[in-house]
């Protein structure tokens, strides 16, 4: 099985809202990534995990908080958003950080609308 | 740094012909390279990747990529386009320092006419 479940699979929410994206791996990786991607353009790498901690984060603006709980899960809450930040977010995941061979898989997205 | 470069943001064709989607890579290491397919409104889909094993490596849905160092290029191929394969494609790079951080280029929307 070599699927990455994201939920919601579309959201809208006010800029005072408080919402969370919620994505569920169960190959065993140990990597998991939130990527955030705009029309017509490529995935932008926000965060990674490795073994349940924050290795990367690409200098996200604290409105978007992630969090582990644990190997198989990765939340992202968001609180006070813009609507500059309405896009899909995407969740991917990796046997491992390290080496560079490990291919990401990647979940459905979430849509985000920010009004 | 790493970067990619897919020439070629729209690649249109008819059914049945030939499929090439063209990418090039630069970086310091021996890269890992990797094409990925996004369908509409969907996530994005491991095509096939190249981690030093063979040049020529084969796909999911008839498709290919032949890795060429002295070009530093990993071209995208499928022999006969169907109009299923009308998507984005991505192609993305990692390794050295970059650990599994993929770079991707600017992505190319391939179009299949009837």
């Amino acid at each position: 099985d070599t699927e990455v479940t994201q939920t919601p699979k579309h959201l809208v929410m006010g800029m005072t809202n408080k919402k969370s994206l919620k994505c569920e791996q169960h190959m065993g990786h140990r990597a998991m990534y939130w990527y955030k991607q705009k029309a017509k353009k490529p995935p932008e790498l926000m965060f990674v995990y490795s073994y349940e901690k924050l290795s990367i984060n690409e200098s996200v603006p604290s409105r978007f908080s992630p969090e582990c709980p644990n190997s198989s899960l990765l939340n992202l809450h968001l609180h006070a958003l813009q609507p500059e930040d309405s896009a899909l977010y995407l969740c991917a995941s990796s046997r491992s950080w390290t080496g560079g061979y490990s291919e990401q898989y990647f979940g459905p997205g979430t849509r985000l609308t920010v009004t | 740094a790493q970067s990619v470069t897919q020439l070629g943001s729209h690649v249109s064709v008819s059914e049945g012909a030939l499929v090439l989607l063209r990418c090039n890579y630069s970086s310091s290491v021996p890269p890992y390279l990797f094409w990925y397919v996004q369908y509409p409104n969907q996530g994005l889909q491991l095509l096939l990747k190249y981690t030093s094993a063979a040049t020529l490596v084969k796909g999911i849905n008839g498709f290919e990529a032949e890795f060429k160092k002295s070009e530093t290029s990993f071209h995208l191929t499928k022999p006969s386009a169907h109009m299923s394969d009308a998507a984005e494609y991505f192609c993305a790079v990692s390794g050295g320092n970059a650990g599994n951080m993929l770079t991707f280029g600017g992505g190319t929307r391939l179009m299949v006419k009837p």
